[in-house]
């Protein structure tokens, strides 16, 4: 089945910097890799999205690239606010299948 | 659109008795609807996923007697705890996929914590 890994566990970074959550999935048949956000006491809420034909997604401050050959995808989120402090999973799905997560970043942004 | 919601959102009940979280599609028709668990600080953990008129489908190591899951109509599915024990104390989280919609996309609910004394 598929795995899939993601790092850091932990990210810790001042207002105004970037952030960049990194994951990696084994099953080469993965074709969706969405990212969640989750902040506490709630469900996780999708924030981005990225299909296999497509190398890089951008929406407004945050951004997934993917590369396939490599097998890893990562989260770019620029110009971090406190409101992003949260946690976010990734996670790699093929078609009707079922999602696997990543273990989750805590993001902590200091204001 | 395509919200979820869960209810209760948090719940407390006493060791040995039952307990039924619902889940339902608020704006669209979810043939399948995933049930998850997650302890503190860790990630999601499928337990079952259940398809609207059929019996769930339940993760290894799950137990199905226990957790039992209806899924009776195209906007509600049900997670019932039965004879709940301090070990069953967990945030329970539901999503579900549109019936007309993506393959690949889920909405998740807000969450239901529950507390077993």
């Amino acid at each position: 089945g598929e795995n899939v890994e993601q790092h850091p566990s932990t990210l810790s970074v001042q207002e105004g910097d970037s952030a960049v959550i990194k994951c990696t999935y084994s099953d080469s048949a993965s074709n969706y890799f969405p990212w969640y956000k989750q902040e506490l006491g709630k469900g996780p809420q999708l924030i981005i999205d990225i299909r296999s034909n497509v190398g890089e997604k951008k929406d407004q401050r945050i951004a997934v690239t993917l590369n396939k050959t490599a097998k890893h995808f990562s989260l770019h989120i620029t110009e971090t606010q406190p409101e992003d402090s949260a946690v976010y999973f990734c996670a790699a799905l093929v078609r009707s299948y079922i999602p696997t997560f990543g273990r989750g970043t805590s993001l902590i942004v200091h204001p | 659109g395509a919200v979820v919601s869960q209810h209760p959102s948090w719940v407390i009940c006493k060791s040995g008795t039952s307990v039924k979280i619902e889940c339902r599609s608020l704006d669209f028709q979810a043939t399948t609807m995933f049930w998850y668990r997650q302890f503190p600080k860790q990630s999601l953990m499928l337990m079952a996923t259940s398809n609207e008129g059929s019996k769930a489908t339940y993760e290894q190591g799950v137990e199905k007697d226990k957790f039992l899951i209806n899924h009776a109509s195209l906007t509600l599915s049900t997670l019932t705890v039965t004879s709940a024990h301090p070990e069953d104390s967990s945030f329970y989280i539901c999503s579900a996929r549109d019936a007309v919609g993506s393959d690949y996309e889920q909405y998740f609910g807000p969450g239901t914590r529950l507390t077993v004394t």
